[in-house]
């Protein structure tokens, strides 16, 4: 079937820190890869996304690149920000028009 | 352009009633597709719907349906209510097209809470 497994949080960063948050994948085809976060409050909004293999989707310092090989999209930034508290979603979708499959979120906060 | 709107944000109700939400999609959207967030969980699909037909369903009982209207905008029903239908639920929009993949919009969801 079709799957997306997170690292387990909840992950506590100081300031400026580098993070990393795993995501594998399990996927019957050829999928698209998606981070989304989500601020308390509020809906989901995209992050970043990747469409194939070897591309990295990059946005407000976050990248992941799509590594078809070990089936991952692990999310990076080089130095949080306390803004960048929130849970991140990695998810897949296998084409066009198609249901989205989510992890199950991994709850970062950054001290400052 | 408006973002997606859903209503109402927070309800409550008891185990048996029935409860509509309600989700006006982004403008320029055709498609929309709603989500059951369980607490601490990711989004799981229930179903979409695209040109006012269900175009796609996730692993829900026939008591979640739905509506989509002309305009877009989508109603989410559920009947005879269970405490585990307790959950956000998210209504998501996107232009459905060929190439490359669909990116959701979302709203801020409708909380519910069954008694």
């Amino acid at each position: 079937g079709n799957s997306v497994t997170q690292m387990e949080g909840p992950v506590t960063l100081s300031e400026e820190a580098f993070l990393t948050i795993n995501c594998t994948y399990t996927a019957t085809g050829y999928p698209s890869l998606f981070w989304y976060v989500q601020y308390p409050g509020e809906g989901l909004q995209l992050l970043l996304k990747a469409t194939k293999a070897d591309d990295k989707g990059s946005n407000k310092g976050f990248e992941a690149t799509y590594r078809k090989e070990t089936t991952s999209f692990h999310l990076e930034k080089g130095s949080v920000q306390v803004s960048d508290s929130a849970v991140y979603f990695c998810a897949l979708t296998l084409m066009t028009g198609n249901q989205f499959y989510f992890g199950t979120g991994t709850s970062l906060t950054v001290i400052p | 352009e408006t973002g997606v709107t859903q209503s109402p944000t927070h309800l409550i109700k008891t185990r048996g009633q029935q409860v509509t939400l309600r989700c006006s999609s982004q403008s320029g959207h055709n498609t929309v597709s709603w989500y059951q967030q369980a607490l601490g969980q990711g989004p799981q699909f229930i179903f979409q719907y695209y040109r006012e037909e269900e175009n796609g369903r996730g692993n829900f009982p026939p008591r979640f349906s739905g509506l989509q209207f002309p305009n877009y905008s989508s109603e989410l029903n559920v009947n005879a209510l269970e405490l585990d239908d307790s959950a956000l639920y998210l209504c998501a929009s996107f232009l459905q097209s060929v190439s490359g993949a669909n990116v959701l919009t979302f709203g801020a969801g409708s909380r519910l809470t069954v008694l």
